[in-house]
């Protein structure tokens, strides 16, 4: 069955820790992952997406994410975040047009 | 700026009445658009896909009698809950994807939708 897991379901953090928010997925066919972060009010944004080529992707706002096949894994990191980056973050995986989303996770940061 | 309008943001509406959900393109033509719904600390689900022009494909489980599309123009697609249930409850988001380039689906803000 296609699914995607997110492990954690709120995080709260401090300003400048580190951040790593794990997606876990099972997916037949070629794989296309994305994460997508909707901020407190707003709608969905891409943050970035793993087509094929260079398994660490960059995205917006200094996020990071790493493709590692053998774990069907597609964590999603930034060095240091910030208060700003407080929102709802969702794992994605699918075809250009149907997704399948993980649960999400709330990040709450502190200042 | 939001490419993907959706309208409105929050209906309230009482048992047994239709609700009706607009779901716009604001910049490119959209021949497929994307219906999701949410419910609370869950992931989006893939309800339907809006075909410009012909019917809509649903997922399985979900009733397209009681949630129908109608996807009249390139830029609009609507979905209407029918008979709305206390249990219908919940964020429906949609989402369209400008074919040109090679871009990602945009998302609408959402409607929250509330049945008394």
């Amino acid at each position: 069955a296609q699914s995607v897991s997110q492990h954690n379901h709120h995080v709260i953090l401090s300003e400048a820790a580190s951040l790593e928010l794990g997606c876990n997925y099972s997916y037949g066919g070629t794989v296309n992952l994305f994460w997508y972060v909707q901020y407190p009010g707003q709608h969905l944004q891409l943050l970035l997406k793993y087509f094929s080529g260079d398994p660490l992707v960059k995205g917006i706002k200094g996020f990071e994410a790493e493709f590692i096949k053998s774990k069907f894994s597609f964590n999603l990191r930034k060095p240091s975040v910030q208060w700003s980056d407080t929102a709802e973050y969702f794992c994605a995986v699918g075809g250009y047009n149907k997704l399948i989303f993980g649960a999400g996770t709330r990040l709450a940061v502190h200042p | 700026g939001a490419v993907v309008s959706q309208h409105p943001s929050r209906v309230i509406c009482k048992s047994g009445t239709s609700v009706k959900i607009e779901c716009r393109s604001l910049d490119f033509q959209a021949t497929t658009m994307f219906w999701y719904r949410q419910f609370p600390k869950q992931s989006l689900m893939l309800m339907a896909t809006s075909n410009e022009g012909s019917k809509a494909t649903y997922e399985q489980g979900v009733e397209k009698d009681k949630f129908l599309i109608n996807h009249a123009s390139l830029t609009l697609s609507t979905l209407t809950v029918t008979s709305a249930h206390p249990e219908d409850s919940s964020f429906y988001i949609c989402s369209a994807r400008d074919p040109r380039g090679n871009s990602p689906l945009h998302f609408g803000n959402g409607t929250r939708l509330t049945v008394t």
